[in-house]
């Protein structure tokens, strides 16, 4: 079965630049979650989605960020606009209902 | 708000030997999950083992097993006969379950593993 499938893989792009990141989560999950990974923050708990709804989305930095979910099997997160300290891997995980969540191979992103 | 820590940022095994991976938790829940989760230089994250708070017995997963002591509110992930190949961070994660069903983890700061010859 396909994993939590998400791209780019890496993505390095200037300041200011709008940036995209993508996820198809496992088919039949009905949970999303999107993560940031820091070297200073460690990993870091953004929004996460039930059903296609997002629930909680107190963990997103500022408006810069947001996150859709236009159906079961999509769903992205966009920074606009992007600033330096936004580089970091960001993770998307998907889990069915409070089964453990898996991780897609996340997005390395260098904002210069 | 609940709240993991990992108190080893870096331990080294020996090849075949077991090591204990250090978790603690806190939460004023009754109901809540533990993970460990593995992450190798390649960054990917991996899912070992999950422990659910009333779960009577340690959960078990091949090599990986999960030492629970609830009232110590310790989950430690126990990895036997180490392999080169289990060199990698390690967290320890904690879900919380919200009425409704919201369902989040929280995550410790991890354990770099060197496994060595």
């Amino acid at each position: 079965d396909a994993g939590v499938i998400q791209s780019p893989r890496h993505e390095v792009t200037e300041m200011g630049q709008e940036v995209t990141l993508r996820c198809k989560p496992i088919s039949g999950h009905d949970y999303l979650f999107w993560y940031r990974q820091t070297m200073m923050r460690g990993l870091e708990l953004l929004i996460y989605f039930n059903n296609n709804v997002p629930i909680d989305d107190s963990g997103m930095p500022e408006d810069r960020f947001s996150a859709k979910m236009p159906n079961a099997s999509f769903s992205t997160l966009k920074i606009q606009p992007s600033e330096p300290r936004d580089s970091a891997v960001y993770f998307c995980a998907s889990s069915f209902r409070s089964q453990p969540q898996h991780f897609g191979d996340g997005t390395r992103l260098s904002i210069l | 708000a609940q709240k993991i820590t990992q108190t080893q940022p870096g331990m080294f095994v020996q090849e075949k030997e077991a090591v204990t991976l250090d978790c603690t938790y806190d939460t004023s829940d009754q109901s809540y999950g533990l993970f460990w989760y593995k992450q190798p230089s390649s960054g990917e994250m991996i899912f070992l083992i999950y422990q659910g708070s009333y779960d009577e017995q340690n959960a078990t997963e091949g090599r990986y097993s999960l030492n629970f002591q609830k009232a110590r509110k310790s989950a430690n992930l126990v990895i036997s006969a180490s392999q080169l190949g289990d060199s990698a961070m390690y967290f320890c994660a904690m879900r919380e379950v919200f009425p409704g069903g919201g369902n989040k983890l929280t995550f410790g700061t991890g354990t770099q593993l060197k496994v060595e010859l």
